[in-house]
């Protein structure tokens, strides 16, 4: 099995720009998707395939890659945008989620 | 849109086993794989496995190998999550999500608790 490695914890000021990384070396083969979940509610997709946005997302979300480190940009972040962050990962058999990173906004 | 509704949650015994379903609003399963996803109290996301309905095959995280079984009926377009020998340890928030290269979609969750 692999894993995937997240900062605990992020903070940032309204309207700054948050950086949440996710590091792991099946990250180099594989793409990555990023997950928001707001406490009590079921995890939304917001990044595919390391920086594909889907439809609904705002653009404020994007991801970039570099070799083994994939990082969620929250430009202009929101008080909203306040949220435990999870990177994933999937070989054919063992896909896995990073620890999450609790983003702060205040 | 997809959605996914799961059913509601349960309090077990350890020892006891419980089964999770999770309901498609439309028949979708016979194109996609259904994964299960399981959160414990204030911890993270952990990944269980994955059916696929069209031809029966899985794939078990190999810690919950020994206790689970994943399957869909595709004439209910309802998937099944059934977890045997719980232990204290299995109290978490299980999710059923449907996956392909652009979306993923997630249920509400169903919380079970192991308490004696």
């Amino acid at each position: 099995s692999y894993e995937l490695t997240q900062p605990s914890s992020v903070s940032v000021s309204p309207g700054q720009t948050a950086r949440i990384t996710c590091s792991g070396d099946v990250l180099a083969k594989k793409y990555t998707r990023w997950f928001q979940q707001k406490p009590g509610q079921a995890p939304v997709l917001i990044i595919y395939k390391d920086s594909e946005r889907p439809s609904g997302i705002p653009d404020r979300f994007s991801g970039s890659s570099s070799g083994t480190t994939v990082t969620l940009t929250i430009s202009g972040a929101q008080v909203d945008d306040e949220a435990d962050y999870y990177c994933y990962s999937a070989t054919d058999n063992s896909p896995v989620f990073g620890g999450g990173t609790k983003l702060t906004v205040l | 849109q997809v959605q996914l509704v799961q059913s509601g949650g349960e309090v077990k015994k350890p020892g006891a086993s419980v089964k999770v379903s999770c309901k498609a609003s439309g028949n979708i399963f016979n194109n996609y794989g259904v994964t299960w996803v399981r959160q414990a109290p204030g911890k993270g996301l952990e990944w269980m496995g994955w059916t696929t309905a069209h031809n029966g095959n899985t794939n078990y995280a190999q810690k919950f190998q020994d206790r689970v079984t994943m399957t869909t009926d595709t004439s209910t377009t309802t998937a099944y999550m059934e977890l045997r020998s719980l232990r204290y340890d299995d109290t978490a928030v299980y999710f059923c999500r449907l996956v392909s290269e652009t979306f993923d979609i997630w249920g509400q969750g169903t919380r079970v608790t192991v308490s004696s």
